[in-house]
């Protein structure tokens, strides 16, 4: 059973930088068939997708974050990391890994997830 | 970008009630629309993928329907269980939007 866990800091100081792992266990990152994503719930909002990396480490991040975040992947280690840069009030969320997969039907799903970590920002 | 719209953005409903949720895309999108259910503490869950494929494992009262720019999700008969927030999502070209939510509540 495919399982994804994130860790990182639950604290983050305004300005500082954000820095995320997601573990992947009982898959493979390296895998053709899917891509990798991040996507955060701010505390009374709703779901934002942050960016998107492939099998072959090609990125797609979302435009409002852009600049800000980087998302990488460690094939050997099987897990993918996501930096945010520069960091205010408004990116204290819970963060999620989650696996996207296209599938016969070429629509890209969020069909696994991690189960999420709180992160705030503040001094 | 795509926007994403839902509506309603709250709706409040009894066990047993149909339920449908409507997700517009700002452009066609094909049927490039995925459905998740969000409930606080959880992981989201997948539930409607290219706008009417049922995800594995998820009950048949949940059900999709559209293509374009118009899109709903439809539960046939609430259950305690599905009192939640609603997500869809457009996977167009590598870049994703969710809608805003749709918060389902008893009534």
């Amino acid at each position: 059973q495919l399982k994804l866990q994130e860790s990182g800091p639950g604290l983050v100081r305004p300005s500082e930088t954000l820095s995320l792992t997601c573990i992947v266990s009982g898959g493979t990152i390296g895998s053709i068939a899917y891509s990798w994503g991040w996507i955060r719930l701010p505390p009374g909002k709703g779901l934002e997708w942050i960016g998107t990396i492939s099998y072959s480490g090609l990125t797609y991040y979302n435009s409002s974050l852009m600049g800000r975040v980087t998302i990488s992947a460690d094939p050997p280690k099987n897990q993918v990391s996501l930096i945010l840069n520069s960091v205010t009030a408004a990116d204290t969320a819970i963060y999620y890994c989650a696996r996207l997969f296209s599938g016969k039907l070429g629509t890209p799903r969020l069909d696994y997830w991690g189960q999420g970590t709180l992160v705030t920002v503040s001094s | 970008d795509i926007q994403m719209t839902q509506s309603p953005s709250s709706l409040s409903a009894s066990v047993g009630d149909r339920v449908t949720i409507t997700c517009r895309a700002s452009q066609s999108i094909g049927s490039n629309l995925n459905w998740y259910q969000g409930k606080p503490g959880k992981a989201p869950r997948l539930l409607i993928y290219a706008a009417s494929s049922l995800q594995s494992g998820v009950s048949s009262r949940f059900s999709g329907s559209g293509s374009g720019t118009d899109f709903t999700l439809t539960i046939s008969s609430l259950q305690p269980e599905d009192f939640a927030t609603y997500y869809c999502q457009q996977s167009f070209r590598n870049l994703l939007t969710f809608g805003p939510g749709t918060k389902v509540d008893i009534k």
